[in-house]
């Protein structure tokens, strides 16, 4: 297995740019949650789906960011416009039970910086 | 509120000695609490899993204790290896509000030869 796979690993943009982050999920998961870290509040939730379906996301920061996931196998985050605030370690991390007894997979992250 | 601490923040230690790391939390109805090792650049790998009924649970060299009464959790590395240098970050999941998870501040460890 591959574990979550985002692409890309590295993003460097302009302010008040589009910046789309990619993730594809564990197969069989039904749990994909988007996470941002940075070095002052660590790791920090912003969404998260079930069966595809968003279910909870009261940590996305304001309207500039938006999330899908138009299939079980792939989710996109995407910030517009884009700012120096939201340089940071995006992870995406997929789950097989909302228990988590199996326990999150987190993929290698997506380092924003917006310059 | 949900919280969880870490300590120390950061640690430096020589190769091949043992240390152990700490973490409290107030998260509750507590569901189970989770260790995790962060090699830089890297996502969280997960080390250890345990719910309430668990007091003790190893993973070759790391060994993850919890009491669930004082709702405090350690980490202990035997026989420290450089290759043990990241951060160890302490999650608790909630039964509350669909298992969520509460992220500690982690604990950076850095093992010099």
């Amino acid at each position: 297995d591959a574990g979550v796979i985002q692409s890309p690993r590295h993003e460097v943009t302009e302010m008040g740019q589009e910046v789309t982050l990619r993730c594809k999920p564990i197969s069989g998961h039904d749990y994909l949650f988007w996470y941002r870290q940075t070095m002052m509040r660590g790791l920090e939730l912003l969404i998260y789906f079930n069966n595809n379906v968003p279910i909870d996301d009261s940590g996305m920061p304001e309207d500039r960011f938006s999330a899908k996931m138009p299939n079980a196998s792939f989710s996109t985050l995407k910030i517009q416009p884009s700012e120096p605030r939201d340089s940071a370690v995006y992870f995406c991390a997929s789950s097989l039970a909302r228990t988590g007894r199996i326990g999150y997979t987190f993929g290698s992250g997506t380092r924003l910086t917006v310059v | 509120k949900n919280q969880v601490e870490q300590s120390p923040q950061s640690l430096i230690i020589l190769e091949g000695k043992n240390c152990t790391l700490q973490c409290n939390y107030t998260v509750s109805p507590f569901s189970n609490l989770r260790w995790y090792k962060q090699d830089t650049g890297r996502g969280p790998v997960s080390l250890t899993i345990m719910t309430f009924s668990e007091n003790t649970k190893s993973n070759g060299r790391y060994t993850a204790t919890l009491d669930a009464d004082t709702k405090q959790s350690s980490l202990h590395i035997t026989a420290s290896q450089l290759s043990d240098s990241a951060s160890y970050i302490c999650v608790v999941s909630s039964m509350d509000a669909g298992n969520m998870l509460t992220f500690g501040g982690g604990t950076r460890l850095m093992v010099k030869p």
